[in-house]
């Protein structure tokens, strides 16, 4: 199966930082790279993901760049803001499979 | 937009009991994920249904099943209920299944005492 490693497990950065999580998967046949942002008490949620024919993809304050040579890819965040805290994880697609592999998750700390 | 409905949101259970839980996807999606969520853990993948057939398993006891009804609701059925079943249990609903985009819902909070 799929083995994936978040890092850093736990983030802090002031208002105004940017922030980047990086994800390293194992299945070279991966082809889908999605991140979730889960609040507390709360569901995951979407904030971008992205597929493996394009190298990178941005959204207002954030972006995901993927590299499927070295087999990782990245969330950045730009201008944090405190509501940016939350617990983000990666969940990459093996190659022929449609369920997740979760990272450990990245708990995000944004100090106003 | 209509979001991933589950309940229900809080569920509180004696050991040995059972639970039911409920999931009703974003219209229009007929495939359906179950995951449980041990505290300050990932989500961890149970079972999923496409077109109300079960489509892949993962880690769910023998002692729960789930199945997909005809207007793709699903529904987890929890027996003999164990302290470590204690979790937050969440659905997620996607349409088709390759490289599709899963949507969570809120969660139910299982509390087994």
């Amino acid at each position: 199966g799929e083995n994936v490693e978040q890092h850093p497990s736990t983030l802090s950065v002031q208002e105004g930082d940017s922030a980047v999580i990086k994800c390293t998967y194992s299945d070279s046949a991966s082809n889908y790279f999605p991140w979730y942002k889960q609040e507390l008490g709360k569901g995951p949620q979407l904030i971008i993901d992205i597929r493996s024919n394009v190298g990178e993809k941005k959204d207002q304050r954030i972006a995901v760049t993927l590299n499927k040579t070295a087999k990782h890819f990245s969330l950045h965040i730009t201008e944090t803001q405190p509501e940016d805290s939350a617990v983000y994880f990666c969940a990459p697609h093996g190659g022929g499979s449609y369920i997740p592999t979760f990272g450990r998750g990245t708990s995000l700390i944004v100090h106003p | 937009a209509a979001g991933v409905i589950q309940s229900p949101r809080h569920l509180i259970k004696e050991k040995r009991e059972t639970a039911t839980l409920k999931c009703y996807p974003i219209p229009r999606h007929d495939t359906v994920y179950w995951y449980q969520q041990g505290p300050g853990q990932d989500p961890q993948f149970l079972i999923s249904f496409y077109e109300k057939m079960q489509s892949d398993k993962g880690s769910i006891p023998d002692r729960f099943s789930a199945q997909q009804f005809s207007d793709y609701h699903s529904e987890l059925n929890m027996s003999s209920l164990e302290l470590g079943d204690s979790a937050l249990y969440f659905c997620a609903s996607s349409l088709g299944t390759y490289q599709e985009t899963q949507y969570f819902g809120p969660g139910t909070r299982l509390l087994v005492l």
